[in-house]
């Protein structure tokens, strides 16, 4: 039972455009929420992250946005450039999990010149 | 000067052999974790550690054994490995158990067979 999904394994956007990556969960225990991406060969980074108390966090070119109603949340990046090429992975945790994070499979972001 | 490292990058090792992942970081974080991302690219959580003391201890076959000898490494030992226990372990830290974000390692891509 996932518990966090992202239903879209790859995603191509041509660069200057917005790449809208999307991420739905099942636990409405889940009150924290990361974006990590990674690079091939390397370990997750961290991304952006927002609490349950906000609906959206903006940090430079990247925007999450949560509705919590529907479960959803989404990865907002514009202008998309090409050393944005990664795979982008959603995770989220609740208070007292002991910090337990459950990830998503993941969505490849290419971007193209 | 890498902050999170895990030793080696590739394993590959035959069915009823006991291997070790070494893991350590310089960041001067109280937390570490061992993830698996297994074959459909979900990352799981495996143990997590926190000022040497085990906190999180999933439900994960004890063939794997994580020691902590101190709060800046975390190894992984695997006993009497199965063609199951092929996939890429990620070695992470935190500050702290709170919200504060992971820090990956760069990952052990390991081939049973």
């Amino acid at each position: 039972d996932q518990q966090v999904k992202q239903n879209s394994p790859s995603l191509s956007v041509q660069e200057g455009r917005i790449s809208i990556l999307n991420c739905d969960y099942t636990n409405s225990m889940f009150d924290y929420f990361l974006w990590y991406k990674k690079y091939p060969a390397e370990g997750p980074t961290f991304l952006i992250s927002i609490s349950s108390i906000k609906d959206k966090n903006e940090d430079g070119r990247f925007t999450v946005f949560l509705n919590k109603s529907a479960k959803h949340l989404s990865l907002h990046i514009v202008p998309s450039q090409p050393g944005d090429s990664a795979v982008y992975f959603c995770a989220a945790t609740h208070s007292g999990s002991a910090r337990q994070l459950t990830f998503g499979s993941g969505t490849q972001l290419t971007v193209l010149p | 000067d890498t902050a999170v490292s895990q030793t080696p990058k590739y394993l590959v090792t035959q069915m009823g052999n006991d291997k070790s992942i070494k893991c350590e970081q310089n960041l001067g974080h109280d937390t570490m974790y061992w993830y698996k991302q297994d074959s459909k690219k979900f990352l799981k959580i495996m143990f997590s550690y926190n000022n040497k003391e085990l906190i999180i201890n999933e439900t994960v076959p004890n063939r794997f054994s994580p020691k902590s000898p101190d709060k800046a490494h975390l190894n992984l030992h695997i006993n009497s490995l199965e063609l199951g226990d092929s996939a890429v372990y990620f070695c992470a830290s935190s500050p702290n158990f709170d919200n504060s974000p992971l820090h990956f390692g760069n990952g052990t891509r390991l081939t049973v067979t």
